[in-house]
């Protein structure tokens, strides 16, 4: 079985630059999470979507980052304007139903200098 | 959400045997508890789960105190590729869901360092 897609692995942009991350989850899987992980820090969850709905976004900094979730499979993550404190790895995550076990993809390394 | 605590880090030798404890002394009765590890450059993946009994599995074992305060996640032989970042984690149960889903909440774990 195909694990969680994610790309790009890194990307490297200037401060008030715009990025974009893209995630293909397992096939199958209706609940999907983006996690963002800081240096030495455990992920925290940013948004969580069941299908197409968005069910958690507590955590999004929505002045500047925003997700969707196309017909219910692949997701798009983005942040426009991106900030310093915006580095980290951003995870992708999925499973079957939202009570289920999560599988993650191994991340997009984002640097903001 | 329900909390948990871990030791921030661990040392084990290789080939020896490793108890990774976590409290979680809020734990209501029909949370499941759940343990991800983290490798290097890579996203968390599932170890293994419980509710009250002792589970065991390929990867590990988990040991669950009788009053469910306290967990161990137990690797019976340390090796090299098990150094990572171990995450316990508090899971509701399906049936007490209002909804179809639960958050899933990472705290910081515990690294646990292999020597050879």
């Amino acid at each position: 079985e195909a694990g969680v897609a994610q790309s790009p692995r890194y990307k490297i942009i200037e401060k008030r630059q715009s990025v974009a991350f893209w995630c293909n989850p397992i096939s199958g899987h209706a609940t999907l999470y983006w996690y963002q992980q800081i240096l030495g820090q455990g992920p925290k969850l940013l948004i969580q979507f069941q299908n197409n709905g968005v069910v958690d976004d507590s955590q999004l900094p929505k002045d500047r980052f925003s997700a969707e979730r196309l017909k219910g499979v692949d997701s798009t993550l983005k942040i426009q304007p991106a900030k310093l404190e915006d580095s980290a790895v951003y995870l992708c995550a999925s499973s079957r139903r939202g009570y289920e076990k999560l599988f993650f993809g191994s991340g997009t390394q984002l640097s903001v200098l | 959400d329900a909390k948990t605590t871990q030791p921030n880090s661990m040392e084990s030798n290789e080939e020896e045997p490793v108890h990774l404890p976590c409290n979680h002394s809020t734990i209501s009765g029909t949370d499941y508890i759940h343990w991800y590890r983290q490798l290097p450059s890579q996203g968390p993946e599932y170890v293994i789960h419980g509710l009250t009994s002792n589970v065991n599995n390929r990867m590990a074992s988990l040991a669950i105190a009788e009053d469910r305060k306290s967990s161990t996640l137990i690797l019976h032989r340390a090796t090299l590729r098990d150094a990572a970042v171990y995450y316990c984690i508090l899971r509701a149960a399906y049936l007490d869901l209002k909804t179809s889903y639960d958050k899933v909440i990472f705290g910081p774990g515990t690294s646990l360092s292999v020597i050879p």
